[in-house]
């Protein structure tokens, strides 16, 4: 089963306005990761923050960590049309093998242009 | 190549076939994962390999799955006596070793009728 409950589970916005969505997790993690999914579509990296950092950026993405709480958010500003996908975190905990990822259950993102 | 590649993209399948999924993973990637994704939902792991060793196989849901990747590189996922729970997307992610960054392939749509 999964580890990761994502909230919520569903987000409509209108281009331009910033989305904004929640993973908990349940375990130690090594570090934890976005995954972005288009329709039909395999899973791409977006941006990976480690149990140590707080917070991290890139481009108009934006992750926090708070691992007392278990949780992360994923902000993304200035939305587009072509940001409309599910996004997925994943964490690695520490003891695991290789990098194996455990994913939460998604957030299904639609951009209204 | 380029990314992972995953064939067939799409399978249909009666109930009680069994089924061959191919991974390409990229090449000189040692790690490669298999998870199963159900429709709106996240990916579950199934079972990671290192080279040709299979390091971890926890994930796969009974003995009718089997995977090998006998060289090091190209792997199959098989499924014996596939059952309509068996349906999914299956996706197939590679690595560098001590990589944190998982690159996945399109995967394959398995439907069981």
């Amino acid at each position: 089963s999964q580890q990761g409950e994502e909230d919520p589970q569903a987000l409509s916005i209108q281009e331009g306005e910033n989305a904004t969505m929640n993973c908990s997790y349940k375990t130690s993690i090594n570090n934890l990761q976005w995954y972005r999914q288009n329709s039909g579509r395999g899973l791409v990296h977006l941006i990976l923050i480690r149990s140590n950092e707080r917070e991290k950026h890139s481009g108009r993405l934006r992750v926090t960590l708070d691992t007392s709480k278990k949780s992360s958010s994923l902000l993304i500003t200035a939305s587009r049309a072509a940001d409309t996908a599910s996004y997925f975190c994943a964490t690695a905990p520490r003891e695991a093998a290789g990098n194996k990822l455990t994913f939460g259950g998604g957030t299904r993102v639609l951009v209204k242009p | 190549g380029a990314g992972v590649s995953q064939s067939p993209r799409y399978k249909v399948a009666k109930r009680g076939q069994d089924v061959a999924l191919r991974c390409d993973p990229i090449s000189g990637h040692v790690s490669l994962f298999w998870y199963q994704q159900a429709l709106g939902q996240g990916p579950e792991f199934l079972t990671y390999f290192q080279n040709e060793a299979q390091l971890d196989k926890s994930g796969l849901p009974s003995d009718r799955f089997f995977a090998e990747r006998p060289e090091g590189s190209v792997s199959t996922l098989k499924i014996q006596r596939t059952q309509q729970e068996d349906s999914a997307v299956y996706l197939c992610a590679s690595s560098t070793q001590g990589g944190t960054e998982a690159f996945f392939g399109q995967g394959t749509r398995l439907t069981v009728v």
